[in-house]
Parts: structure tokens; C-alpha cells; sequence
């Protein structure tokens, strides 16, 4: 069964360069279709979507974030990477990845992890 | 950049009753690109309803989706109380891809 799980720092400091790990299962970012994506949640508030990088190595950003974001995969780990540079306090959130299929909606998440950005 | 407006913002309703969920978009969604997710406290979302009225798997037939255009509605049927959730809609018809800010249904 499809399976992702998101890695990281739980606290980082404002200005620094976050860097978070999906390791999933069950599928390959190989296959025609496939997407894995990135969406986050400040805590009480709504999802935010991110990133989503394609089997193809095609790759799409939140415009508003686009400058601080890059998506990359690592197909023989079976692992995608997020990097977000300059983090700030209102970066604080749940950081999701979720894969696609076919369409760009998420039908299996991870279970999301807290990152938190204080000095 | 697509966005979308859900109400009402909480819905309190008791076991059994029907609940309505609506999610309004600011131009329309392509090809009814339009996606409903569950989400319980401390867990991730989980999809529901995909292509405005299609269930995910393993659903159960009380939730339906239905709508086109810039209006679109989640209905539960008969509210169970394990359904006390946010429910989020996203369109994925144009990118950036946008959520909702969420419906609270909280059972009486």
C-alpha cells in the first residue's frame, strides 16, 4: 500500500534554509502519472499548497513562494526533497507530502510534520 | 489564482441530520477539477470526493459531492459522529492549486 512520511528539524531559526524529507512506499516517481506535492497547515488555519514535482521531473510552485522553494527527487531512495530558504515565524506549520495521480488532487498524505520557527 | 470561498464556517448539527457544505470559487473550475477533503484533529486530510461528485475509495455513500462551474456542494447525508471534522475543498483545475479555509461540522 502507498505510504509517505515527512522528515526534518522540528525548530529552526528565522533566516535559516529548511530542509524536509518525504520517503514513501508503495509507488515509483517513475511511473507515468505520478506526482508528489507539498502542502502545508499554520496551526488552526487552512492548507496551503506548495510545491509538486511529476514523474517527469516537471516541477510547480506557489507563485508566492516560488523564489524561496525548490522541489527535487531522489527516485533510487524513493525520496522527494523540499528546501525552503529564508524561514520566517509565519512559516511556522504542519508540513504535508501527498501523492498524486493522473490529476493534481492528493489521495495518500503523510502524517504531516511540525516545524516550528523561532529564534 | 483561484480562490475559494466555503460556508457556512461551522455547521452544528445532530446525528442522522443532512449537512450541506459549500464551496464557492472566484472564476470557474475547469472541467469541474474540484477535490473535498476530511480532516480530524491532529491527523492529515483525507480525500473524499474528486471531480466534484466522484468518491474516493472506501468512502461510504453518505458523503456526495456535486456542483460545476464556481459552485459546488459536499453533502452528508445521515451525520454519524465520527464525521465531527473540517472538510476543505481544492480545485486543481488551474495552478496555483487552492484550498478552501475550511467548514467545522461539529455533531450536537
Amino acid at each position: 500500500q502507498i505510504t509517505l512520511k515527512e522528515s526534518g528539524p522540528t525548530l529552526v531559526k528565522p533566516t535559516q534554509t529548511l530542509t524536509l524529507t518525504c520517503s514513501f512506499s508503495g509507488f515509483s516517481l517513475s511511473t507515468s502519472g505520478v506526482g508528489v506535492g507539498w502542502i502545508r497547515q499554520p496551526p488552526g488555519k487552512a492548507l496551503e499548497w506548495l510545491a509538486l514535482i511529476y514523474w517527469d521531473d516537471d516541477k510547480r510552485y506557489s507563485p508566492s513562494l516560488k523564489s524561496r522553494l525548490t522541489i527535487t527527487q531522489d527516485t533510487s531512495k524513493n525520496q522527494v526533497v523540499l528546501t525552503m530558504t529564508n524561514m520566517d515565524p509565519v512559516d511556522t506549520a504542519t508540513y504535508y507530502c501527498a501523492h498524486r495521480l493522473d490529476w493534481n488532487f492528493f489521495d495518500y498524505w503523510g502524517q504531516g510534520t511540525l516545524v516550528t520557527v523561532s529564534s | 489564482e483561484i480562490v475559494l470561498t466555503q460556508s457556512p464556517g461551522t455547521l452544528s448539527l445532530s446525528p442522522g441530520e443532512r449537512a450541506t457544505l459549500s464551496c464557492r470559487a472566484s472564476q470557474s473550475v475547469s472541467s469541474s477539477y474540484l477535490a473535498w477533503y476530511q480532516q480530524k484533529p491532529g491527523q492529515a486530510p483525507r480525500l473524499l470526493i474528486y471531480g466534484a461528485s466522484s468518491r474516493a475509495t472506501g468512502i461510504p455513500d453518505r458523503f456526495s459531492g456535486s456542483g460545476s462551474g464556481t459552485d459546488f456542494t459536499l453533502t452528508i447525508s445521515r451525520l454519524e459522529p465520527e464525521d465531527c471534522a473540517v472538510y476543505y475543498c481544492q480545485q486543481y483545475g488551474s495552478s496555483p492549486w487552492t484550498f478552501g479555509q475550511g467548514t467545522k461540522v461539529e455533531i450536537k
